[in-house]
C-alpha cells in the first residue's frame, strides 16, 4: 500500500490555514498517521488513526478522511509549525514523500 | 520520562555489518505494550521502516531490506539493536529507533545517528 502526498511544498503565512493531502493506493478505513518533522530533529507524531489528536498537540492540528482520502489542517499557522509533515499508514509501515511548509 | 538513544559507528565499509544500538531509559521494553522500531531516514528514499521485535522476541521486516536486516533485544540492559548485513552507499542514512505504540504508529522517538557507508 503506497500513500502520496500532495503538495510536495506549500508557501504560506503566519495566521493561515493549511490544508495537506494524502492519498492511499487502496482504502485504508482510518488507519493514517501525520508526523512533524523539524531540521535537525527527529519526526513527530501529531495525528493518529486518522483524526485522533496525540497528547501534547495544539488543538489547532487536525486530522480527516477515510477509504484512501486524508487531510491535515493546520488552523492559523504558527512560526513553530514551519516544517515537513509525513502521512504514514500501518499496514505496511511506508510513509508519503512529505510536504515541507515553507514561509 | 521515556527516552531513546541510538549508539553505533557513524562509518562503515561496503560489504560490512552495520551495528546499531538502541538504549531505552524511563520504561522496561519487556512491558507487553509497545513494538520497538527502526527506521531510517535518507534523501533518496526519504522515511522508511526497517523491522521491529515485540516483548515476546517476535520480529518483521521490511521486505525491501531482502533479509539483510535483524533486530534483537537485549533485555537485562533494556537496549534494542539493530544489525544490516553486506552494506552499500544507499544505506547511508539517518537510523532511529522508535516506539509503535500497538502495532499501529510510533509515539516516541529517539534523536537519531547518522550512518555513512564509504571505504
Amino acid at each position: 500500500i503506497q500513500v502520496t502526498q500532495s503538495p510536495s511544498s506549500l508557501s504560506a503565512s503566519v495566521g493561515d490555514r493549511v490544508t495537506i493531502t494524502c492519498r492511499a493506493s487502496q482504502s485504508i478505513v482510518t488507519s493514517l498517521n501525520w508526523y512533524q518533522q523539524k531540521t535537525g530533529k527527529a519526526p513527530k507524531l501529531l495525528i493518529y488513526g486518522a483524526s485522533n489528536l496525540q497528547s501534547g498537540v495544539p488543538s489547532r492540528f487536525s486530522g480527516s478522511g477515510s477509504g484512501t482520502e486524508f487531510a491535515l489542517t493546520i488552523d492559523s499557522l504558527q512560526p513553530d509549525d514551519f516544517a515537513t509533515y509525513y502521512c504514514q499508514q500501518p499496514f505496511t509501515r511506508t510513509f508519503g514523500q512529505g510536504t515541507k511548509v515553507e514561509i | 520520562q521515556v527516552q531513546l538513544q541510538e549508539s553505533g559507528p557513524g562509518l562503515v565499509k561496503p560489504s560490512e555489518t552495520l551495528s546499531l544500538t538502541c538504549s531505552v531509559s524511563g520504561d522496561s521494553i519487556t512491558r507487553g505494550v509497545y513494538y520497538w522500531s527502526w527506521i531510517r531516514q535518507s534523501a533518496g528514499t526519504g522515511l522508511e521502516w526497517i523491522g521491529r521485535i515485540y516483548t515476546t522476541g517476535a520480529t518483521s521486516y521490511n521486505p525491501s531490506l531482502k533479509s539483510r536486516a535483524t533486530v534483537s533485544a537485549d533485555t537485562s540492559n533494556n537496549q534494542v539493536s539493530l544489525e544490516l548485513a553486506s552494506v552499500t552507499a544507499a544505506d547511508t542514512a539517518i537510523y532511529y529507533c522508535a516506539r509503535e505504540n500497538g502495532g499501529h504508529y510510533w509515539d516516541l522517538w529517539g534523536r537519531g545517528t547518522q550512518v555513512t557507508v564509504s571505504s
